[in-house]
């Protein structure tokens, strides 16, 4: 199985602050990476396809890159409807296998 | 519109049968792939496997080979994932998610497996 790391785990951001989360596969997927946000008793909403493919009607301050084995989604100023949980998905092969998640939480 | 809407909440005893259900709409059901997805807090999200509703192939999970069941119904655009004996470790938010174009997810299902 291609094991995702998240990092870091936990963030406490500010309302405006520009924010980074980084996954790391254990082996090459190309770009064929997606990124969800999670808010408590929802299920998580697609944010990014394809590593770098903004989905229709998320906000343009979302954005992703990397290609291979290291991928990061940025918000590039954070806002209050962000806070929220973020997790990177692999879709290269079966099992589809997750990142443990990032919790972004107001400071 | 796709949509994809799943049964509602489960309340099981340890060695009880469970089948929970994924209704889909708005595209072509046998085309592509549903797979689930489960949510637990100690372990974060999980995929348990997909199945074509075309021709039932299924691709399980290492991790829930043997432990689920998937299975789909073309007449009704219906999925199913199904336990022939809960343990209380199948306690959580289980998802069903359609592989289109994009990835669609359900609403989800909470499975609570408890004497």
């Amino acid at each position: 199985d291609i094991q995702l790391t998240q990092s870091p785990s936990f963030l406490s951001a500010s309302v405006g602050d520009r924010v980074t989360i980084t996954c790391r596969a254990s082996q090459d997927i190309n770009t064929y990476l997606a990124w969800y946000q999670q808010k408590p008793g929802k299920a998580p909403k697609l944010l990014i396809y394809a590593a770098s493919t903004l989905q229709s009607g998320v906000p343009s301050r979302f954005s992703g890159s990397g290609s291979g084995t290291e991928f990061t989604l940025t918000i590039s100023s954070l806002q209050p409807e962000d806070f929220a949980t973020y997790y990177c998905q692999q879709l290269n092969s079966y099992p589809r296998t997750f990142g443990q998640g990032t919790k972004v939480e107001i400071k | 519109e796709v949509q994809l809407v799943q049964s509602g909440a489960e309340v099981k005893k340890p060695g009880e049968s469970l089948k929970i259900s994924c209704k889909a709409s708005g595209y072509s059901f046998t085309s592509y792939w549903i797979g689930w997805v489960r949510q637990t807090p100690g372990k974060g999200l999980e995929w348990l496997g997909v199945i074509h509703p075309g021709d039932s192939d299924t691709r399980y999970s290492p991790s829930f080979q043997g432990q689920v069941t998937m299975s789909a119904d073309k007449s009704i655009t219906t999925a199913y994932l199904q336990w022939s004996s809960l343990k209380a470790s199948d306690t959580g938010m289980y998802f069903c998610v359609g592989q289109l174009w994009i990835d669609y997810w359900g609403q989800g299902t909470l499975v609570t497996v408890s004497s």
